[in-house]
């Protein structure tokens, strides 16, 4: 099962609003990453948990906050959003992030949540 | 000067054409070297990653340039399918002893009949 699955598809939410974003995998993966994709630009990245630790935080603001309950899984808990952080949130996960090496460090990607803030 | 960077094009080829991408780094410590396609509203999908000898893949042949710091991607005999934007990933290991993940910006490609 090489799949990476990420739930809602589609989501929108009024700046007041708390939701979640999730994200699975069952590939026996250590790492997972959250990145967000305006539109035109790549990927940027987010966070990364590796051994369910988080080992990388872009300076993201607070309103959004990663969780990972297990290996397995990985959230991003939204509050306060502004319109301007509408756009398509990555979920993706490698093999190994603490080992150099192209096999431990090549990435699936689910097929994103496509979020709008009004 | 960008971490990673890329011509954001977009090629425009006719098919059959051969076409060649490149990708630059700025930080020669660079460990990992990859290549995905994005399709229009679509996850990226990894399609090779590089490694040091240079690799081929069907019509797809990846190069990794260590001295002048810069990775290419070469597609042979391109198809309508192949239009997609193509991004560079390349990985470091930062200070707290895990890979860092940098996209280049893309680069569009569109394969014209």
């Amino acid at each position: 099962d090489t799949e990476v699955t990420q739930t809602p598809k589609h989501l929108v939410m009024g700046m007041t609003n708390k939701k979640s974003l999730k994200c699975e995998q069952h590939m026996g993966h250590r790492a997972m990453y959250w990145y967000k994709q305006k539109a035109k630009k790549p990927p940027e990245l987010m966070f990364v948990y590796s051994y369910e630790k988080l080992s990388i935080n872009e300076s993201v603001p607070s309103r959004f906050s990663p969780e990972c309950p297990n290996s397995s899984l990985l959230n991003l808990h939204l509050h306060a959003l502004q319109p301007e952080d509408s756009a398509l949130y990555l979920c993706a996960s490698s093999q190994d992030q603490r080992l150099a090496g192209r096999n431990y460090n090549e990435q699936f990607f689910g097929p994103g949540t496509r979020l709008t803030v009004l | 000067r960008k971490e990673v960077e890329q011509d954001p094009g977009p090629f425009n080829v006719p098919e059959g054409a051969t076409v060649a991408f490149n990708c630059t780094y700025s930080n020669s410590a660079s460990q990992s070297f990859f290549w995905y396609r994005q399709d229009c509203r679509k996850e990226p999908k990894l399609l090779m990653s590089v490694y040091s000898s240079g690799n081929e893949d069907g019509r797809f042949t990846a190069q990794l340039n260590r001295a002048s710091q810069y990775i290419s991607l070469l597609i042979r005999d391109s198809k309508l399918s192949d239009s997609a934007t193509y991004l560079c990933v390349v990985n470091i290991m930062n200070s707290g002893g895990y890979q860092k993940v940098t996209f280049g910006t893309g680069t569009k490609l569109q394969v014209i009949p």
